[in-house]
């Protein structure tokens, strides 16, 4: 299975944007790239996903890189609820391997 | 409201006594799988399933079974528990095992084992 890598953790304002990188330069051409995260005690929860072209959604958008080797999730205006742990994951299957995400805290 | 819910929420018990805990969806989703947490593994698949009566190991089966006679439940049954099995628990479901297919979580379950 392609895996992933993302920092171990990011720090962002309150209200203002936050891109959380990845890069996944073994995908493959089959792979979809989906974000989840995970909310302080909470099971994870799906975020977005994409193939190739950028996809928005109300919780984000995800900006894919030509070549697909990396993607970014943005969140366009951080807020508090927003912190938690940030899971970049390549999809083939129903089975998510999950790698150790990227932390974000969001400063008031 | 759609939704996985797990029972129990946390659970304490001590090696050798069996236990179940169970998983219930109710979105009709015929993929359903089981995740373990653990402080530097991450999540990691124990057994999933794609439909009623179908199952399969994931990566961390040992010491598991389930089952899957409804398209709503999916209990993970430890026959023997350990304390290597101390862990958060989470069942998660979705539409079919698709690429593109949302996976919807539970609130996870806390099992300690003495």
């Amino acid at each position: 299975d392609a895996k992933t890598t993302q920092p171990n953790s990011m720090e962002s304002n309150e209200e203002e944007p936050v891109h959380l990188p990845c890069n996944h330069s073994t995908i493959s051409g089959t792979d979809y790239i989906h974000w989840y995260r995970q909310l302080p005690s909470q099971g994870p929860e799906y975020v977005i996903h994409g193939l190739t072209s950028n996809v928005n959604n109300r919780m984000a958008s995800l900006a894919i890189a030509e070549d697909r080797k990396s993607s970014t999730l943005i969140l366009h205006r951080a807020t508090l609820r927003d912190a938690a742990v940030y899971y970049c994951i390549l999809c083939n299957t129903g089975k998510l391997i999950f790698g150790q995400g990227t932390t974000l805290q969001v400063k008031p | 409201e759609a939704q996985v819910t797990q029972n129990p929420r946390y659970l304490i018990t001590v090696t050798g006594k069996k236990l179940t805990v169970t998983c219930s969806q109710n979105m009709n989703h015929e993929y359903m799988s089981w995740y373990r947490q653990d402080p530097g593994l991450g999540l990691r698949q124990i057994y999933y399933s794609m439909n009623v009566e179908v199952t399969d190991k994931g990566d961390v089966p040992e010491g598991y079974k389930v089952s899957r006679k409804e398209k709503r439940n999916f209990p993970l049954i430890l026959e023997s528990p350990s304390p290597n099995q101390t862990s958060l628990y989470f069942c998660a479901s979705s539409q079919t095992s698709g690429r593109t297919d949302t996976q919807y979580f539970g609130p996870g379950t806390r099992l300690t084992v003495l």
